[in-house]
């Protein structure tokens, strides 16, 4: 089944630099790549996400680049704010109609001013 | 807009004893949702697909007469822990689908958290 790794499990910064969390995948039938934000005891909020046909999207100042031949997309955060700081996970899709998810193990974001 | 709404945030039960946790999707119709496990600091571990007006889909591992999942209308799912024991206590989350084919979108609830005591 599809098995989601995620890099680096914890990653400190100055606010105003730039963050990048790592992600890989197993199954090559996923097409759906979604980035959640989760914040101390709220919900996963969805923050941006890319289907396989595209290699890029921005969105402000965060970008998700996926290279499908390698398996891996990736999460870029520019000039972080302490209200970056949170829990970022990644997932991917499995199944037919890329409906479930499997999600990587999180990364916590630590923004410091 | 695609607001879910999950209840209760927060139970505490005696072992044995079975505890519901609706979820409930407020301003759209999901056929779909999903129920997830989450340990402190850990990731969202998916148990169970649940299709309105069907079986729903366990993972591997998640025992299905335990971790009983309705989903009745278009709006609501359930998952009823059946006879909790301590080692169930975690952070219980739901997510409901939206929209169709390329446009699936899931959005969580805000989780309940489950002491078996």
């Amino acid at each position: 089944g599809e098995n989601v790794e995620q890099h680096p499990s914890t990653l400190s910064v100055q606010e105003g630099d730039s963050a990048v969390i790592k992600c890989t995948y197993s199954d090559s039938a996923s097409n759906y790549f979604p980035w959640y934000k989760q914040e101390l005891g709220k919900r996963p909020q969805l923050i941006i996400d890319i289907r396989s046909n595209v290699g890029e999207k921005k969105d402000q100042r965060i970008a998700v680049t996926l290279n499908k031949t390698a398996k891996h997309f990736s999460l870029h955060i520019t000039e972080t704010q302490p209200e970056d700081s949170a829990v970022y996970f990644c997932a991917a899709s499995i199944r037919q109609a890329g409906t479930a998810l499997i999600f990587g193990k999180g990364t916590t974001l630590s923004v410091s001013s | 807009g695609a607001v879910v709404s999950q209840h209760p945030s927060w139970v505490i039960c005696k072992s044995g004893t079975s505890v519901k946790i609706e979820c409930r999707s407020l301003d759209f119709q999901a056929t779909t949702m999903f129920w997830y496990r989450q340990f402190p600091k850990q990731s969202l571990m998916l148990m169970a697909t649940s299709n309105e007006g069907s079986k729903a889909t366990y993972e591997q591992g998640v025992e299905k007469d335990k971790f009983l999942i309705n989903h009745a209308s278009l709006t609501l799912s359930t998952l009823t822990v059946t006879s909790a024991h301590p080692e169930d206590s975690s952070f219980y989350i739901c997510s409901a689908l939206t929209g169709y084919g390329a446009k699936n979108i899931q959005y969580f609830g805000a989780g309940t958290r489950l002491s078996v005591l």
